[in-house]
């Protein structure tokens, strides 16, 4: 089974400032998607970006940015100019697109957004 | 636009009562759906999917159950609640495209 790794279970940011959330994954597949998705106290889980593997331009959504390393397995998120309403759980998640159905998710690392 | 709902939004419940969640998706046709739980402060466990009515597949045994009686439905069900039982669900939705989209969650307290 394919799985995938959040090494930090905690980070800090200045606001204005810029992070980058870490994710490595684990599959012998080369078709398969990549995802961030955001948690806020809230816990509704909410999509951030989203990666396509056979795609070499990494993804980007205004603020957020991803940096897709295939032969690494390394997929992190940079936030840049952080803003308090990004503080937030962030989960790393993995999709096979050969077997489908199955998302595999990472424990999550906890961004607080320091004012 | 496609919407997902569940409901409850939070329930308390007594050890060894009966449970009942159902999630609802509109805007789609044909969804894949999942139930999910979270404990406090943790990541996501899958429990149940199912790729069409009356077709569910199971991650993890245990008390609960789950049915999809029409397309867009998708019921967590326990005859009786255990202590364990306690936690966040969480109701998603996806299509061949591959993004899972995730309902507002259930907060299920078990006393």
């Amino acid at each position: 089974a394919q799985t995938v790794t959040q090494s930090q279970p905690e980070m800090s940011v200045q606001e204005a400032e810029t992070v980058t959330l870490s994710c490595t994954y684990d599959t012998s597949e080369s078709d398969y998607y990549l995802f961030w998705y955001k948690q806020p106290p809230s816990r509704q889980m909410i999509l951030v970006i989203r990666q396509e593997a056979y795609k070499q331009q990494n993804a980007t959504e205004n603020r957020f940015s991803v940096n897709f390393q295939k032969a690494a397995k390394s997929f992190s998120l940079k936030i840049s100019d952080s803003q308090l309403g990004d503080a937030a759980m962030y989960f790393c998640a993995y999709r096979s697109i050969l077997t489908g159905n199955q998302f595999y998710f990472g424990t999550g690392t906890s961004l607080t957004v320091i004012p | 636009s496609q919407t997902i709902h569940q409901w409850p939004a939070t329930l308390v419940q007594p050890v060894g009562s009966p449970l009942s969640l159902e999630c609802t998706v509109e805007g789609t046709s044909n969804p894949n759906l999942y139930w999910y739980r979270q404990a406090a402060g943790r990541g996501l466990q899958l429990l149940f999917y199912s790729v069409g009515i009356g077709q569910i597949s199971s991650e993890v045994p245990q008390n609960l159950s789950a049915s999809r009686p029409q397309d867009r439905q998708f019921i967590l069900s326990s005859k009786k609640l255990l202590l364990s039982d306690s936690g966040f669900y969480l109701c998603a939705w996806d299509l061949v495209s591959g993004t899972q989209y995730f309902g507002p969650g259930t907060r299920l307290l078990v006393l």
